[in-house]
């Protein structure tokens, strides 16, 4: 139980393109979920917050224009990287809580399940 | 504020040696501490959590863990070490003061490599 699929797993693409990725739960239903980024041997980094019916929580340094994050429904969540730069090659991965942990102290602090990535390589 | 910290950033075991990866933390309040690894080019999977409950956590795959106040740690561990482990491990924190969501913090990372 508990999959959270991500797609595509790989794109490459010209500068200027605008790409999007999608974060599924698969069995389980998500009021939110994170979208981090992986720099080549480095560690996550969390992007921004998505909240299924509001505005995404970005953090500080990341573009909201640039990143943008819909997320539709309690399965679904997307990452639009807009006018994509090579700087913006990196991999990106998303992960969810399920609902049923509950919104307390105790349900936000439960493991968060993640998807198997995106490989971003802009040319 | 809370953070992870990870000593080494690359442990390398023969196989069926012990498996000792260290993580550190730093927190104002209680934490909740996750261990996850990482195989190549793919997501990350749990291995084990500390929810404040038992301080010695058992998790999947062998792995275990050990929370301890005093020493602000949760240093993960495995008996024997298989050529499967060999992946990269992330200790991490949930934010969890003010308004936060529960996001992860997450340590630098180990990269496990082991020996036939």
């Amino acid at each position: 139980g508990a999959v959270v699929s991500q797609h595509p797993s790989r794109v490459i693409c010209k500068s200027g393109t605008s790409v999007k990725i999608e974060c599924r739960s698969l069995d389980f239903q998500a009021t939110t979920m994170f979208w981090y980024r992986q720099f080549p041997k480095q560690s996550l980094m969390l992007m921004a917050t998505s909240n299924e019916g509001s505005k995404a929580t970005y953090e500080q340094g990341v573009e909201k224009d640039k990143f943008l994050i819909n997320h539709a429904s309690l399965t679904l969540s997307t990452l639009t990287v807009t006018s994509a730069h090579p700087e913006d090659s990196s991999f990106y991965i998303c992960s969810a809580r399920d609902i049923s942990a509950g919104q307390g102290s105790f349900g936000r602090n439960q493991p968060q399940h993640f998807g198997d990535g995106t490989r971003l390589s802009i040319l | 504020a809370q953070s992870v910290t990870q000593l080494g950033s690359h442990v390398s075991v023969s196989e069926g040696a012990l498996v000792l990866l260290r993580c550190n933390y730093s927190s104002s309040v209680p934490p909740y501490l996750f261990w996850y690894v990482q195989y190549p080019n793919q997501g990350l999977q749990l291995l084990l959590k500390y929810t404040s409950a038992a301080t010695l956590v058992k998790g999947i795959n062998g792995f275990e863990a050990e929370f301890k106040k005093s020493e602000t740690s949760f240093h993960l561990t495995k008996p024997s070490a298989h050529m499967s482990d060999a992946a990269e491990y992330f200790c991490a924190v949930s934010v969890n003061y003010g308004g936060s969501q529960g996001n992860l913090i997450f340590g630098k990372g180990t990269k496990l490599s082991v020996k036939p």
